[in-house]
């Protein structure tokens, strides 16, 4: 049981380039969230999802596209990577009320 | 107006102290409130979870709820070398809609 797989763990990108952050779960939790972190600070929501087939834009989704086809994959797409996409990205799973949110390890992403 | 504010740090105290950590929410219909802890490099982990108002209590560690004024906190008792990481508040938006949105986070370092 890997609870929260993520990968890549570390990629740079060149501007402009493209690429998808892979997010799986064994756990067969409904609720999937992305968030990137810079440094010194918190947790932005990029994009989450409920559940198969519905998806939502959070805090700061411009650049980015999710996908969630099944239960266990929410992969996050970066179209034309900038500077400013540099962060740490964090994939996240959640049953629901009184249980605990799994992140994954994170992806440190650097764009030059 | 952000659905989660934190108290900026970073937070610098000896052993042995009280740490007081604080966070401000928006919405009054928020009513499910966690405390995370990240470690450098590492993603967020649960601490607590509190739901509605109150208090609650594990360990070292209490969290508070104060509805009245959409305050919550989280103490440290006897703080130790070890508790040194970011706390991260976070809320959830409930019905249908689980929205996970979190705080900036408090770099806290305790030194022996």
């Amino acid at each position: 049981n890997a609870g929260v797989t993520q990968t890549p763990k570390f990629r740079i990108l060149k501007i402009g380039q493209s690429m998808t952050l892979q997010c799986t779960q064994d756990m067969n939790h409904n609720y999937m969230y992305w968030y990137r972190q810079d440094p010194g600070m918190g947790l932005k929501l990029i994009y989450y999802s409920v559940g198969a087939g519905i998806t939502d834009k959070g805090e700061v989704p411009n650049g980015y596209n999710v996908s969630r086809s099944t239960t266990e994959d929410f992969p996050l797409r970066l179209e034309l990577a900038a500077p400013s996409q540099t962060s740490v990205y964090f994939c996240a799973i959640y049953r629901g009320m009184n249980t605990e949110a799994f992140f994954g390890q994170g992806t440190r992403l650097t764009v030059v | 107006q952000k659905e989660v504010e934190q108290d900026p740090g970073p937070l610098s105290v000896p052993e042995g102290a009280i740490v007081s950590l604080n966070c401000t929410y928006s919405n009054s219909a928020f009513q499910y409130f966690m405390w995370y802890r990240q470690y450098s490099r590492k993603g967020p982990e649960l601490l607590m979870y509190t739901y509605s108002s109150g208090n609650k209590e594990d360990g070292r560690f209490t969290a508070q709820v104060d509805k009245s004024s959409k305050y919550i906190s989280l103490f440290i008792r006897d703080s130790q070398p070890s508790d040194s990481a970011t706390y991260l508040c976070a809320t959830l938006s409930g019905g249908s809609n689980y929205k996970l949105t979190f705080g900036k986070g408090t770099l806290l370092t305790v030194n022996p």
